[in-house]
C-alpha cells in the first residue's frame, strides 16, 4: 500500500540556520503530496503542496519539489526563525487509495534555538 | 466559510469505559471526513475515513469504530476503552474526490485512559 516515510527526529537548528527534512513516498499513480505543521497544542494546518511530478511548492519561505524519479518531497527553508519550531508532517494523496485517502507519515519535530 | 468542530478538547475515561468523540463540519456539502490518531512517538495514524453517509474504511484493525450518521457528522467511538487508546484525536475534512485538496483538521481531542 502507500506510505510516507521520513527523516527521525527531532531537529534541533540555530536560528538564522538552513533546514532540509526528507520525505519520500511510496504510491502508485500520480500523488499528490504535501507538507503540514503542527504548532504546538493546535491542530495541523498545510503548509504547501505540489500536484504533478517537477511541481515546487512554497509558503512562508519554505520549500517542497516533487520528485518523482527519486520519489521525494524533502522540505526546505534558507534561514529559520525560532517561530518555525513545529512539527512538520508529510503526506499524500491520489495513491492506490485514490483522492479520498490522505495519509501522512510519522512527523519531523523541529525545534529552533535563538 | 467552512468550519469544523471538534469535541470535546480533553477527555479522561476510565479502563473499560465507553467513548463517543464528535466532529461536525460546517459551510460545506459531501466532504470527505477523517479520524487520525497521534500517539506520543508515532506520527499520526489515519484511523477510519469516509466519503459518505453510513460509508466507513477502517485502516487499522482495533478497539475503536466509527459512524457517520449525517453528511456533516463523524463520531469516534469504543465500547470499552483501553489503555492504548490513549493519544490526540484528530478530526478533519476534505473535499471529495478532487486533485491535490487539501485537509482541514479540528483543534484535535487529548484523550487520557486511566
Amino acid at each position: 500500500g502507500d506510505s510516507v516515510t521520513q527523516m527521525e527526529g527531532p531537529v534541533t537548528l540555530s536560528e538564522e540556520a538552513f533546514l532540509t527534512i526528507n520525505c519520500t513516498y511510496t504510491a502508485t499513480g500520480y500523488p499528490s503530496l504535501f507538507w503540514y505543521v503542527q504548532y504546538p497544542g493546535e491542530g495541523l494546518q498545510l503548509l504547501l503542496k505540489a500536484t504533478k511530478a517537477d511541481d515546487k511548492g512554497s509558503n512562508k519561505g519554505f520549500e517542497a519539489t516533487y520528485r518523482k524519479e527519486t520519489t521525494s518531497f524533502h522540505l526546505e527553508k534558507g534561514s529559520v526563525q525560532v517561530s518555525d519550531s513545529a512539527v512538520y508532517f508529510c503526506a499524500l494523496s491520489g495513491g492506490s487509495g485514490g483522492y479520498n485517502k490522505l495519509i501522512f507519515g510519522a512527523g519531523t519535530r523541529l525545534a529552533v534555538h535563538p | 466559510s467552512q468550519t469544523i468542530h471538534q469535541w470535546p478538547a480533553t477527555l479522561v475515561q476510565p479502563v473499560g469505559s465507553p467513548l463517543s468523540l464528535e466532529c461536525t463540519v460546517e459551510g460545506t456539502s459531501n466532504p470527505n471526513l477523517y479520524w487520525y490518531r497521534q500517539a506520543a512517538g508515532r506520527g499520526l495514524q489515519l484511523l477510519f475515513y469516509s466519503v459518505g453517509i453510513g460509508q466507513i474504511s477502517s485502516e487499522v484493525p482495533q478497539n475503536l469504530s466509527a459512524s457517520r450518521p449525517q453528511d456533516r457528522q463523524f463520531i469516534l467511538s469504543s465500547k470499552k476503552l483501553l489503555l492504548s487508546d490513549s493519544g490526540f484525536y484528530l478530526c478533519a475534512w476534505s473535499v471529495r474526490g478532487a486533485r491535490g485538496t487539501e485537509a482541514f483538521f479540528g483543534q484535535g481531542t487529548r484523550l487520557t485512559v486511566v
